[in-house]
């Protein structure tokens, strides 16, 4: 069965740190990866998306992810974070022997101090 | 362009009374359509899936049920709710279903307190 692991729970950086989330799953096959974000009182959206091609995928707002088949990683990152990146952080994947499910983690809270 | 609606935003029950969330999509034709409850340290749990109209795959056992009477609508109800169907619902959409390549879309969201 597939699953996702997130290794933090809860970071805290001040601004202008860089930012690195782990993110690994489980599953053997073709998988698609996905990042999402939530911010403080809004819904949650995609942040950047891995489906082929270069494993390096940049998202929106400066962040990037490195799919590492060999690691079953998919690492979240950020060279230089802002007060307002603020907010929690989910990994999905979704293999092609999934049917229609989208594994999520359990998600990571990110508080960047001013 | 597409966007999804959910309502009520926030709502209290009393423990036993009946519940329903309501989620439409705009802008796009035969989405899949999810519900999620999101609880807090533990990710996003899968609790139905749609296809289609009146196609409801269940995940996970439960208190809850959903509907899809028209392409673009999906229903999340209860007839009787516990203490335990306290949480935050999303509703998402997506296109090219069952297959790699999907992206979802989410909603709003709900948040539900059953006192």
């Amino acid at each position: 069965a597939q699953s996702v692991s997130q290794h933090n729970h809860h970071v805290i950086l001040s601004e202008a740190a860089s930012l690195e989330l782990g993110c690994n799953y489980s599953y053997g096959g073709t998988v698609n990866l996905f990042w999402y974000v939530q911010y403080p009182g809004q819904h949650l959206q995609l942040l950047l998306k891995y489906f082929s091609g270069d494993p390096l995928v940049k998202g929106i707002k400066g962040f990037e992810a490195e799919f590492i088949k060999s690691k079953f990683s998919f690492n979240l990152r950020k060279p230089s974070v802002q007060w307002s990146d603020t907010a929690e952080y989910f990994c999905a994947v979704r293999g092609d022997g999934g049917g229609f499910k989208t594994i999520f983690g359990a998600g990571t809270r990110l508080f960047v101090k001013a | 362009s597409q966007t999804i609606h959910q309502w009520p935003a926030t709502l209290v029950q009393p423990v036993g009374s009946p519940l329903s969330l309501e989620c439409t999509v705009e802008g796009t034709s035969n989405p899949n359509l999810y519900w999620y409850r999101q609880a807090a340290g533990r990710g996003l749990q899968l609790l139905f899936y749609s296809v289609g109209i009146g196609q409801i795959s269940s995940e996970v056992p439960q208190n809850l049920s959903a509907s899809r009477p028209q392409d673009r609508q999906f229903i999340l109800s209860s007839k009787k709710l516990l203490l335990s169907d306290s949480g935050f619902y999303l509703c998402a959409w997506s296109v090219s279903p069952g297959q790699l390549g999907e992206t979802q879309y989410f909603g709003p969201g709900t948040r539900l307190l059953v006192l």
